[in-house]
């Protein structure tokens, strides 16, 4: 089955980009698609198909894919950036997740 | 507004049943795919299965294939998870979602609140 790779955590400065990597075997052919989790919250889809950003999602948010990495930026940081976020996959007739990237802003 | 609202989670004995539901409202239920996802306690995110808008159940996670079955009544706007031989690694919350495209299967664009299911003796 196919796998995807996530660092476990990113630390971030208010007002400076985050860059969350998503690691799988020539992803560039896939649409990847990125989730936002809160505590306590369902998971709110962020991007899609590897660059369009969900509707109400800020222009801080961009997503890239190339090769065997896709990437989620968040630009200028906010505090109400800090949540879990997953990439995603439709691979097989299955979804498949990264196993997360926790932000946290310093 | 779209709105999912999942139901029947709890505490169940290891080996027995419990039948989830997500029921749908603020969209044309019958023109979307609908999808299980499951997320244990402090883990991530696991898709657990899907049911096509026009072509029928789409798959299972290997780790409940034979024991879980996905199903969905569009008259009740409804999506259901049957789920037998539970296991105390079935424990998570539940959630459903929404695909975000009728022909495009896997971009879920709306999710529900989760419902939590135990198993535990």
């Amino acid at each position: 089955s196919y796998v995807l790779t996530q660092p476990p955590s990113v630390s971030v400065a208010p007002g400076k980009t985050a860059t969350i990597t998503c690691v799988g075997d020539n992803i560039e052919t896939y649409g990847v698609h990125w989730y936002q989790q809160k505590p306590g919250q369902a998971p709110v889809l962020v991007v899609y198909d590897d660059f369009d950003r969900h509707s109400g999602v800020p222009e801080r948010f961009s997503g890239s894919n190339s090769g065997s990495t896709a990437t989620l930026t968040i630009s200028r940081v906010e505090a109400g950036d800090e949540a879990d976020y997953y990439c995603q996959v439709w691979d097989n007739d299955s979804g498949v997740f990264g196993p997360g990237t926790r932000v946290t802003v310093l | 507004e779209v709105q999912l609202m999942e139901s029947g989670g709890g505490l169940v004995q290891p080996g027995r049943s419990l039948r989830l539901t997500c029921v749908a409202s603020g969209f044309t239920f019958e023109d979307y795919g609908m999808h299980w996802v499951r997320q244990a306690p402090g883990k991530g995110l696991e898709w657990v299965s899907g049911f096509s808008w026009n072509s029928g159940v789409i798959g299972y996670a290997d780790s409940v294939k034979g024991r879980f079955t996905i199903s969905r009544d569009n008259a009740k706007n409804s999506l259901y998870l049957e789920m037998n031989s539970l296991r105390p690694d079935d424990t998570a919350l539940y959630y459903c979602a929404k695909d975000m495209e009728w022909n495009d299967p896997g971009t879920y664009d709306y999710w529900g609140q989760g419902v939590l299911v135990t198993v535990s003796s």
